[in-house]
């Protein structure tokens, strides 16, 4: 079983598009994450969302929302696609008392 | 927010040690973490170090902590071709609201000469 599952794996796009990443997990974490890892490999966060609490890095565009239908899911909502939005996105959750994080395999966005 | 830093690259011989190095500066750390990304793939995590130790070691991989130089390092021994990856340092940190975060380093390529 995968603990936590992305979709789309890869998603190329045009400018301008409203585009949305599913993510699930099933290990019953109460804290979820979405990082961005750019073309050189750097890894920042984006969101944190804990029992309904969203934590925004300040960095981060108004175009991406992330939402929560249940605390399973966080899905990553971009509206108004850029070319530099072009990236990986991973999904993260753990366990609010444990330490480990677990990733997703992350989604592959490409905008053209 | 704090930093964590990294080299970019490392390469090494087949059956060398590799030792990757990190820093960071947030003196509030608990955990630090070792992950690993193959080309393409996922984050993988190698393993994690609480605060209050010095040394971890499992298998073929010794982590060693520095809390007071605030140092992380990574060694894998006996280094195989199928170690090549990123390897990122990562440090959880505290982000409000009873919630933590990983903030990454940049991460460390190694490349495995055969």
């Amino acid at each position: 079983d995968t603990a936590v599952s992305q979709t789309p794996k890869y998603l190329v796009t045009q400018m301008g598009n409203d585009k949305s990443i599913k993510c699930e997990q099933n290990l019953g974490h109460d804290t979820m994450y979405w990082y961005k890892q750019d073309s050189k490999k750097f890894l920042k966060i984006m969101f944190s969302y804990n029992n309904k609490e969203l934590i925004i890095n300040e960095t981060v565009p108004n175009r991406f929302s992330p939402k929560s239908p249940d605390k399973a899911h966080l899905n990553l909502h971009i509206n108004s696609l850029e070319l530099g939005d072009s990236a990986v996105y991973f999904c993260a959750s753990r366990q609010k008392m444990n330490t480990e994080a677990f990733f997703g395999q992350g989604t592959r966005l490409t905008v053209v | 927010g704090e930093d964590v830093e990294q080299s970019l690259f490392l390469s090494v011989r087949e059956g060398d040690s590799s030792v990757i190095n990190c820093t960071y500066t947030d003196s509030s750390s608990t955990y630090l973490y070792w992950y690993k990304q193959e080309p393409g793939a996922g984050l993988q995590l190698l393993t994690y170090i609480f605060s209050n130790m010095d040394m971890k070691q499992d298998q073929r991989l010794t982590v060693l902590l520095n809390k007071k130089d605030k140092h992380l390092s990574l060694r894998i021994a006996d280094t195989q071709t199928g170690d090549s990856a990123i390897y990122f340092c990562a440090d959880l940190q505290f982000s409000g609201a009873g919630s933590y975060q990983l903030t990454f380093g940049k991460g460390t390529k190694l490349s495995v000469i055969p």
